[in-house]
């Protein structure tokens, strides 16, 4: 059973525009969420992280929001560049142990 | 740095074949990850070392999987005999602290493909 979900495989968005991307997970024991991004090729890196007591963690154009109730996060990304294109994999650890990884979501921005 | 480094990058072999994946992980970093990518389950945890003990084997798949971690700066996964089921991206991650909240640096993946 998946514990970390993506539901979205694929999300197309314009350049500019706002891109929004979904996280959800089961285990509520979980206190520290990442995302990683992937381009082809490559091995995945991190890009931001937040921990359980906050709900909002901001790095530039990067924004990550947590919502425990509904045990959902998401990755805003804005404005979206067409460097932007990766795989996005969402992450979760309890208690510092091993990260597990959602199945990711392929953006794309287009001109 | 090199970051981490992963070998071979491509590999084929024919089922019932005995493939190594080699990784040497970024020169001071203490915990080494084995993951694979597949699409339906996306990157799982194969099983971790921390000072070349292994302390998480949990995700190896089944006894055909061994790893071992004989230095700091060298491990090795095996798949003996390998199973077209087994094809997938083996990833190598290194990173300063056992805990996984700390960021882990991934290598570039090894692409199996097993006939």
């Amino acid at each position: 059973d998946q514990q970390v979900k993506q539901n979205s495989p694929s999300l197309s968005v314009q350049e500019g525009r706002i891109s929004i991307l979904n996280c959800d997970y089961t285990n509520s024991m979980f206190d520290y969420f990442l995302w990683y991004k992937k381009y082809p090729a490559e091995g995945p890196t991190f890009l931001i992280s937040i921990s359980s007591i906050k709900d909002k963690n901001e790095d530039g154009r990067f924004t990550v929001f947590l919502n425990k109730s509904a045990k959902h996060l998401s990755l805003h990304i804005v404005p979206s560049q067409p460097g932007d294109s990766a795989v996005y994999f969402c992450a979760a650890t309890a208690w510092g142990d091993k990260l597990i990884f959602g199945t990711g979501t392929r953006l794309q921005v287009f001109p | 740095d090199a970051g981490v480094i992963q070998s071979p990058r491509h590999e084929v072999t024919e089922m019932g074949q005995e493939v190594t994946l080699r990784c040497k992980p970024i020169s001071g970093h203490n915990s080494l990850f084995w993951y694979r990518q597949t699409m339906m389950r996306g990157l799982e945890l194969l099983i971790y070392f921390n000072n070349n003990v292994p302390i998480d084997d949990s995700g190896m798949p089944e006894d055909r999987f061994s790893a071992k971690m004989p230095n700091a700066s060298f491990s090795t996964l095996k798949i003996q005999p390998s199973e077209p089921r087994d094809s997938a991206v083996y990833f190598c991650a290194s990173s300063l602290a056992k805990v996984a909240d700390h960021e882990q640096y991934f290598g570039p993946g090894t692409r199996l493909t097993v006939t």
